[in-house]
């Protein structure tokens, strides 16, 4: 596809368990970026990849929240243990590269993840 | 971290109205990106400015690195305009891409 994607569009868990939140970027992108929106709220960053490897992953809020991106390409976002308060829509966003002005963001629709 | 704040949090305006929208940062920034979300959730990217004065349509933006803000203009508003317009900058000193809380803009027919 032209764009990215993130699937599902919608999950909806019990506290307590563990989802898992894919996101296919832009083909030809090597850089990769999960975020986190509350509503109301401005996307909080959580995790930039460049390439396979996590280059910044000090947005994560703990060690619930683990993302792997194991062939540079597809990135999957995993949620241990669950809480309410991990209730938001998240959002996966893709570039060209990471300098070289080439940092232009394309976002996916988002995941909107419902914690019960 | 790197503070931005974006201005004014909330606008409403007749359709034709122009607007100015604000983004002040607090560091020195590699890159700084306009966004526009639409009532539906979807963010597109309307500007890569870290500097300089760009132009699309009846959009234009300005930053002026030195003194740490940016400028989104919106001209001849259309209803299609509405929604939030985020400003999200780079900073020199990692690689987070810090958003502001944003702009909600509400264009009246």
């Amino acid at each position: 596809g032209a764009g990215v994607s993130q699937t599902p569009s919608n999950k909806v868990t019990e506290k307590g368990k563990y989802v898992e939140l894919r996101c296919d970027p832009i083909s030809g992108h090597t850089a990769l970026y999960w975020y986190r929106q509350s509503l109301g709220q401005g996307p909080e960053f959580l995790i930039y990849f460049q390439g396979t490897g996590a280059a910044d992953d000090s947005g994560l809020p703990n060690d619930r929240f683990f993302a792997v991106r194991p062939e540079g390409s597809v990135s999957t976002l995993k949620i241990q243990r669950t809480e309410r308060g991990d209730s938001a829509v998240y959002l996966c966003a893709s570039s060209l590269a990471s300098g070289g002005g080439q940092e232009t963001q394309y976002f996916g629709p988002g995941t909107r993840l419902l914690v019960l | 971290g790197i503070q931005v704040e974006q201005s004014p949090p909330d606008l409403i305006l007749q359709e034709g109205a122009n607007s100015t929208l604000r983004c002040n940062f607090s560091d020195s920034v590699n890159n700084l990106q306009w966004f526009h979300q639409n009532p539906w959730g979807q963010l597109i990217n309307l500007f890569y400015i870290p500097s300089g004065t760009k132009q699309n349509g009846r959009l234009s933006a300005t930053t002026v690195a030195t003194e740490r803000y940016s400028l989104l203009y919106i001209s001849s508003s259309q209803t299609t305009d509405s929604g939030v317009y985020f400003c999200a900058v780079e900073g020199v000193r990692d690689d987070k891409i810090i958003f502001g809380k944003g702009t909600r803009l509400h264009i009246l027919p």
